[in-house]
């Protein structure tokens, strides 16, 4: 299985900075890769897909980059609803696999 | 609005069964591959199954084949989870999951809780 490692494991910023949360798999996963929002007691949603293309709906303060094995996921001008979880998804291969996540807070 | 909105979770001994079920609505069911993704408590996210438009191709990770079996009704616009022989490892909130063109989950359910302990 391709194991996704993501950091940091959390994470503290202030309103308005931008963030960057990493993702490394263990091996080429050739842009397939998606990141989720996960609101504290609320199902995950899509943010990104194909490693850079923004999901219907979601703002355009998020953006997504990398190739190979390594991808982040951007957040600019951070808000107060950002505070969630944000957790990648590798589907190159089966099984999908996720990353353990990444606990954003406002500082 | 693509909904999704899963049920039959609960507690349920070791060893037992119990069939979580998705109604989903708000797109065309049959066009569209879907999945079950869980969550254990405080944990993060693992995929358990995946099925075609028709049904007619499944799968599954190592942990759940051969226990759990994912089927789908179109004409109902539904999605089942049977899981059988249950383990404590199994206790998680289920998310069903309409996957996007490839093996990304574009939109999730709220989930329902199973607690697998005696």
């Amino acid at each position: 299985d391709i194991q996704m490692t993501q950091s940091p494991a959390s994470l503290s910023a202030s309103l308005g900075e931008t963030v960057t949360i990493e993702c490394r798999a263990s091996e080429d996963i050739y842009n397939g890769l998606a990141w989720y929002q996960q609101k504290p007691g609320k199902s995950p949603q899509l943010l990104i897909y194909n490693a850079n293309s923004l999901h219907t709906g979601v703002p355009s303060r998020f953006s997504g980059s990398g190739s190979g094995t390594q991808y982040s996921l951007k957040i600019n001008s951070l808000q107060s609803e950002d505070v969630a979880s944000y957790f990648c998804q590798q589907y190159y291969d089966y099984p999908p696999t996720f990353g353990s996540g990444t606990k954003l807070e406002i500082k | 609005e693509v909904q999704l909105v899963e049920s039959g979770g609960g507690l349920v001994q070791p060893g037992r069964s119990l069939k979580l079920s998705c109604a989903a609505s708000g797109f065309t069911f049959s066009n569209y591959y879907m999945a079950w993704v869980r969550q254990a408590p405080k944990k993060g996210l693992e995929w358990v199954a995946t099925i075609s438009t028709s049904g007619s191709r499944t799968y599954y990770p190592d942990s759940v084949k051969g226990r759990f079996t994912i089927s789908r009704d179109n004409a109902k616009s539904s999605l089942y989870l049977q899981m059988n022989s249950l383990k404590s490892e199994d206790t998680a909130t289920y998310y069903c999951a309409r996957r996007g063109n490839l093996n990304w989950f574009a939109y999730w359910g709220q989930g329902t809780l199973v607690t697998v302990s005696s």
